[in-house]
């Protein structure tokens, strides 16, 4: 049973536009959130998170929102960037704030187009 | 710093045979992770040690795999037999506390 589901496999929106890419979660017990970009052939990368005691978190062109009574969290992107075309994976941590045990979404592969 | 090496990046082999994947975390990083990643199950996290001890293998999938950290700069994961269904791309990690840092993976493919 996937507790961390990324329900769209792919995106695909023109550069300079918003990619939003979503993540929903079963778990009342998680209380951290993440997101990971992969690029083909190497490993995901730390791009962002998100506390539970939090409704928001930006960073850069990078914001996370959490709305935890939907047990939803989305990332958006603005503006998006073809260098930003990649897999987004969704994780979610119950381990109090520190993410050493992560449960991830299967992923959405975001297509920036130029 | 070189970041978390993982090898092989490629890995063939037949059915039966025994396949044993490396990883080399990040000097001082306490905790490591090995993960599997397929199409239809996504990134599953399989193990992971705290301070060269596994804490969590609640994830490791039949008794034939297995996974050792005999120090703080290298850990295991050994698959005997190895199954088709086995073929995936494995992925260790490594952390201090808070962000995981990913290796580039090992894709194994068992025939």
């Amino acid at each position: 049973d996937q507790q961390v589901k990324q329900n769209s496999p792919s995106l695909s929106v023109q550069e300079g536009r918003i990619s939003i890419l979503n993540c929903d979660y079963t778990n009342s017990m998680f209380d951290y959130f993440l997101w990971y970009k992969k690029y083909p052939a190497e490993g995901p990368t730390f791009l962002i998170s998100i506390s539970s005691i939090k409704d928001k978190n930006e960073d850069g062109r990078f914001t996370v929102f959490l709305n935890k009574s939907a047990k939803h969290l989305s990332l958006h992107i603005v503006p998006s960037q073809p260098g930003d075309s990649a897999v987004y994976f969704c994780a979610a941590s119950d381990s109090g704030g520190s993410n050493y045990k992560l449960t991830f979404g299967k992923g959405t592969l975001l297509t920036v187009n130029p | 710093d070189a970041g978390v090496i993982q090898s092989p990046r490629h890995e063939v082999t037949e059915m039966g045979q025994e396949v044993t994947l490396r990883c080399k975390p990040i000097s001082g990083h306490d905790y490591l992770f090995w993960y599997r990643q397929t199409m239809m199950r996504g990134l599953e996290l399989l193990i992971y040690f705290n301070n060269n001890v596994p804490i969590d293998d609640s994830g490791m999938p039949e008794d034939r795999f297995s996974a050792k950290m005999p120090n703080a700069s290298f850990s295991t994961l050994k698959i005997q037999p190895s199954e088709p269904r086995d073929s995936a791309v494995y992925f260790c990690a490594s952390s201090p506390l808070d962000e995981q840092f990913f290796g580039p993976g090992t894709r194994l493919t068992v025939l």
